[in-house]
């Protein structure tokens, strides 16, 4: 059980520049969720997949985002066009399945900023 | 999306001492009440969870007490100690969709 890695720990960029973060969930795990993380907040949900199908979309998630798990395994959460709201730690858990008692083991995340 | 509300915002306890925080849940579905622990720069790191249909429970000095009547969760961190200085986040679920966090609370022990 290496944990949930993720992709790069720290991104800056200019507004307007797309971003990709990357994440691996740790093996086996069949959901992942993205999640943000502003500065002194809890963590917002974005999305989760049950192995490769996106099952649930937060408001959150405008048209700029977009996530994918192409082969049910690692995940890519790309930002287009970014703002400068969108600057925040971008979270990536990772879970056996659905139902209770089985938690989330969330990542060190990917901390954006936008210049 | 605030679904939890998490008190107090900040907290210092001196060593030794029990450090209790609360949270409050409005959706009577939520099936899944975990505690999370945060340092700097880290990622939230599951500490202890409980389901609804237990009233208490406790792993080593962290005790989840859980009232369903008041839609009412807390942790208590006994005999506390420097290295539990973090932030901590309440959070709810229904079969482990998505999770619905406290605003956190920071806790300070002092030696």
């Amino acid at each position: 059980d290496t944990g949930v890695s993720q992709d790069p720990r720290h991104k800056i960029t200019k507004r307007g520049q797309n971003v990709t973060f990357r994440c691996d969930p740790i093996s086996e795990h069949n959901r992942l969720y993205w999640y943000r993380q502003t500065l002194g907040q809890g963590p917002e949900f974005l999305t989760y997949f049950q192995n490769e199908a996106q099952l649930e979309k937060s408001r959150l998630l405008s048209d700029r985002f977009s996530a994918e798990r192409p082969k049910g395994s690692f995940s890519t959460l790309e930002i287009q066009r970014t703002e400068q709201g969108d600057s925040a730690m971008y979270l990536c858990a990772s879970s056996l399945g659905g139902g209770g008692n089985q938690p989330q083991h969330f990542g060190d995340g990917t901390r954006l900023s936008i210049l | 999306q605030q679904q939890v509300k998490q008190s107090p915002q900040s907290l210092i306890v001196q060593k030794g001492g029990i450090s209790i925080i609360n949270c409050a849940y409005e959706n009577t579905a939520f099936d899944y009440f975990p505690w999370y622990q945060q340092f700097p720069g880290k990622g939230p790191a599951l500490l202890i969870a409980i389901r609804p249909d237990v009233s208490e429970k406790k792993e080593g000095r962290f005790t989840i007490s859980f009232n369903k009547s008041a839609k009412q969760f807390s942790l208590h961190i006994m005999d506390s100690q420097p290295g539990d200085s973090a932030t901590y986040f309440c959070a709810a679920s229904y079969n482990n969709n998505d999770m619905r966090f406290g605003a956190g609370t920071r806790l300070t022990v002092k030696p």
